[in-house]
């Protein structure tokens, strides 16, 4: 089955100072990968999403990088802001794209 | 702006009662899904539904589990006989399918069982 996995499971960054969380992923037949927020007592949050057919996209203050060849994404965060601390999971679609697999999570502390 | 929607937000209960929560998805959403989350990890999926049926369950929803969306809306998620090792955030989750790609799920802010 799919397995997703995260490097670090805390990242402390300076207030401005840019963010990079990664995620390694199993499955080299995964198609869709997404990265949630989830803040304390609240539930995961979209953030930005990417095909397989694309290495980078770019949101608002996000960028996801893709890389296919290590089975690998990153989500980078500009000019880290206090409202970012959160929890951040990378998930991918499984199962014929039926159901989101999820994995450990990083905490994302910004210090000010 | 109407988004998922869980009831109750927290729970308490005994070892050996029966639980049962609710779920209402944004109303277009014709895929529902529901998670439980330990505390530092990821949401683990457990079942998912179009429409009124449901058409996957997680090995991890044991028989004690159960859960139900009758007329393809709301849906509820029923533990009976509940254990210490259930307690966990149970989450819900909507989307609308039909298209390629899947489109994201979009995420109640779950319901918090304690079985003491």
């Amino acid at each position: 089955g799919e397995s997703v996995g995260l490097h670090l499971p805390t990242l402390s960054v300076q207030e401005g100072d840019n963010s990079i969380i990664n995620c390694a992923y199993s499955n080299s037949a995964s198609d869709y990968f997404i990265w949630y927020k989830q803040e304390s007592g609240k539930g995961p949050q979209f953030i930005i999403d990417i095909r397989s057919n694309m290495d980078k996209r770019q949101g608002q203050r996000v960028t996801v990088l893709l890389n296919k060849t290590v089975k690998h994404l990153s989500l980078q965060i500009a000019a880290t802001q206090p409202g970012d601390s959160a929890v951040y999971f990378c998930a991918v679609f499984t199962g014929g794209g039926n159901k989101l697999t999820f994995g450990t999570g990083t905490q994302l502390k910004v210090e000010l | 702006d109407t988004g998922v929607s869980q009831d109750p937000r927290h729970k308490i209960t005994k070892r050996g009662q029966n639980v049962t929560f609710r779920c209402d998805p944004i109303s277009e959403h014709n895929r529902l899904y529901w998670y439980r989350q330990t505390l530092g990890q990821g949401p683990e999926f457990l079942t998912y539904f179009q429409n009124e049926a449901q058409l996957e369950k997680s090995r991890l929803l044991s028989d004690r589990f159960s859960a139900e969306r009758p007329k393809g809306s709301f849906s509820t998620l029923e533990i009976q006989r509940t254990e210490q090792g259930d307690s966990a955030m149970y989450l819900c989750a909507s989307s609308l399918t039909g298209g390629d790609p899947p489109t994201p799920l979009h995420f109640g802010n779950g319901t918090r069982l304690t079985v003491t």
